[in-house]
This record gives structure tokens, sequence and C-alpha cells, in this order.
């Protein structure tokens, strides 16, 4: 199976300040179509996952454009532009490249 | 709007049995491709199955590969997880997600299923 490794696993993050995690994976996540499923989640504390961005760089609906997602390959990163008290919580990346799906350790967000 | 409800949960001792069952409004539930991802307490997410548009394709985590069994109803646009001889290592949320573009855009709130005697 594809290990995806997440890093920092804990990221402590000053409001309105910019943050950034970064997501690996033990093989390339380009399909045989071109495109590339790897995704990333966001879960708040109590609540189900919610989808972030997918396809690398797509932004879900709802999502703020603070968000952003970039990468290629075997690497990913997740940018958050400015951080606010809402985006506390545990984010995982995800692929669906390659069977079966897999996902990160997770990385816990929290306000200094 | 999308809408997924788990239902099934509970307490179950090890050995036992359970079926989880997820209904789906908002969307036309036929179109898709749906899954359950669980979450261990404390844990990170793991997908577990998915099934294809009808039940002639499906596939498991190799941990619950023979003890799990995913199916639809699409005419009643629910999904469903029939869980035997359940382990300690089962406890967990179990959410139902469904494929989008692009896998899971949009999951439930979960149900817990503890197995412990």
């Amino acid at each position: 199976d594809v290990v995806m490794t997440q890093s920092p696993l804990s990221l402590p993050v000053t409001l309105g300040q910019p943050a950034s995690i970064s997501c690996r994976s033990s093989q390339s996540l380009v399909y045989s179509d071109g495109k590339t499923y790897f995704n990333w989640f966001q879960q708040r504390p109590g609540q189900s996952p919610r989808r972030l961005i997918y396809r690398v760089s797509n932004r879900d609906s709802g999502v703020p454009d603070r968000f952003s997602g970039s990468g290629s390959g075997t690497d990913f990163t997740l940018k958050i532009s400015r951080v606010e008290a809402e985006d506390v919580g545990v984010y995982y990346c995800m692929q669906g490249t390659h069977w079966p799906p897999t996902f990160g350790q997770g990385t816990k967000v929290e306000i200094k | 709007e999308v809408h997924l409800v788990e239902s099934g949960g509970g307490l179950v001792q090890p050995g036992g049995s359970l079926r989880l069952s997820c209904a789906a409004s908002g969307f036309i539930f036929s179109n898709y491709w749906m899954n359950w991802v669980r979450q261990a307490p404390g844990k990170g997410l793991e997908w577990v199955a998915s099934i294809r548009l009808t039940e002639n394709e499906r596939s498991y985590v190799d941990s619950v590969e023979g003890r799990f069994t995913i199916s639809r109803d699409n005419a009643k646009g629910s999904l469903y997880l029939q869980m035997s001889n359940l382990r300690a290592e089962d406890t967990a949320v179990y959410y139902c997600a469904r494929d989008g573009d692009s896998f899971f855009d949009s999951w439930g709130q979960g149900t817990l299923v503890t197995v412990s005697s």
C-alpha cells in the first residue's frame, strides 16, 4: 500500500500568521489518465472530516481561499495564508491513485 | 444539499455481529460509488470498504476481508456494512463517505462501534 507521511504532526500557529503542512507519498501519485488523485481533509474537534482540496489544488465548494494546495508526483503541501481560530483541528492528506486509498497520520493544528 | 446519516452502531462483544446503515439524500444515490471509512479512538482515518454503482464490484481493506460485507440499495438510497466476527481492533467511529469528484467529497456524522466484553 502507498504510505502517506505528513509533517509536522503538530503545528502550533499564531492567529493571522501563515501555516504549511507537507505530505509525501511512497510512490508517484500520477495516475494513468494524467490526473493526480491527492486530497486534503480537515477534521475540526468533535466533527466529521471535511474535504478541503481535491486533485492537489482544487478547493471544494465553501472552502475559504486562504487554503491552497500544491505539489506534484510525491510531494504535496497545504498552505493556510492567515490562520483563523476556526482552522484548529487535524488535517489529513489522502491518495486515491493506487488501490487501496490511504491517508496520512494527520497534522494537529492548534493556536499558540 | 448532500446528506448522509449513519446508524446502527453500539456495543457488541468480541465475535459478535452488527449492521450499519447510511441513509443518503440530496443527490442521485445510484450515480455514486460509496465507502465506509473508520477512525479508532484518538487515531487517524482508515478506508474500510467501497462499493461501485452496483453490488457486483466491492473491495475491502485486508483486515476486514471475509468478515465485513458492504452493500447498497439504490431504490432506498441506502448503504450498509454488515460486520461479523468483530474484534476489539474494530472499535471505531464508522463514517459513510461518497465518492464525488476524486474521492470522499461528502461524509456523514459517523456511528460509534465498540467491541468489548
